[in-house]
């Protein structure tokens, strides 16, 4: 499967527990994104890699969240101290820079976690 | 505000009936409008992506349209399936911006 593949597609944590989800992109995908989704909603945007570069955090990425993407390929992302509020879908996606046209976005299953 | 917003919010079909979605959006500078399928409890995938000279682009019984002026894109689906239930979610690229502006999404049903 050359899509973007997301571990582990669902986790349930304790409030006050930190979780990482790992995400790797489309092999030949420069560029990666984080999204989080909440129950009947689209998603919202969380940040983005341009390689191993962070370019752009969202508001809605608080201290308790950090991604990184240290060798430009896979990426975490990491939630410290689980709130109850960050039960969601966290989508990675990928796309590549040579794609000026339309920079499409290939989203990845998603990882579903669920702060008890 | 860059914003995005679909209509209706729900929706149910008999199969083999054709619907259709609407999306309006207040998104500047525009680069492209995309649809995207989201089944139950997995990621989204890509139906269209339109840019402002393209109109209508159609991928197998999905046809979308956009109007860049009145800035407003719709999505038909003709000869509904069962499998076509799921959330269609409009989405708009800004211009410049790698990051994407997401509607709620539709949720249809297409019932036996």
């Amino acid at each position: 499967d050359t899509g973007v593949s997301q571990n582990p597609r669902h986790k349930i944590t304790k409030r006050g527990q930190n979780v990482t989800f790992r995400c790797d992109p489309i092999s030949e995908h420069n560029r990666l994104y984080w999204y989080r989704q909440t129950l009947g909603q689209g998603p919202e945007f969380l940040t983005y890699f341009q390689n191993e570069a962070q370019l752009e955090k969202s508001r809605l990425l608080s201290d308790r969240f950090s991604a990184e993407r240290p060798k430009g390929s896979f990426s975490t992302l990491e939630i410290q101290r689980t709130e109850q509020g960050d039960s969601a879908m966290y989508l990675c996606a990928s796309s590549s820079s040579l794609d000026r046209t339309y920079n499409e976005q290939f989203f990845g299953p998603g990882t579903r976690l669920t702060v008890l | 505000k860059n914003q995005v917003e679909q209509s209706p919010q729900s929706l149910i079909i008999l199969e083999g009936k054709n619907c259709t979605l609407q999306c309006n959006y207040t998104v500047s500078p525009f680069s492209n409008l995309r649809w995207y399928k989201q089944d139950t409890g997995r990621g989204p995938v890509s139906l269209t992506i339109m840019t402002f000279s393209e109109n209508t682009k159609s991928n197998g019984r999905y046809t979308a349209t956009l109007d860049a002026d009145t800035k407003q894109s719709s999505l038909h689906i003709t000869a509904s399936q069962l499998s076509d239930s799921a959330s269609y979610i409009c989405v708009v690229r800004a211009g410049g911006y790698n990051k994407l502006i997401f509607g709620a999404g539709t949720r249809l049903a297409v019932h036996p």
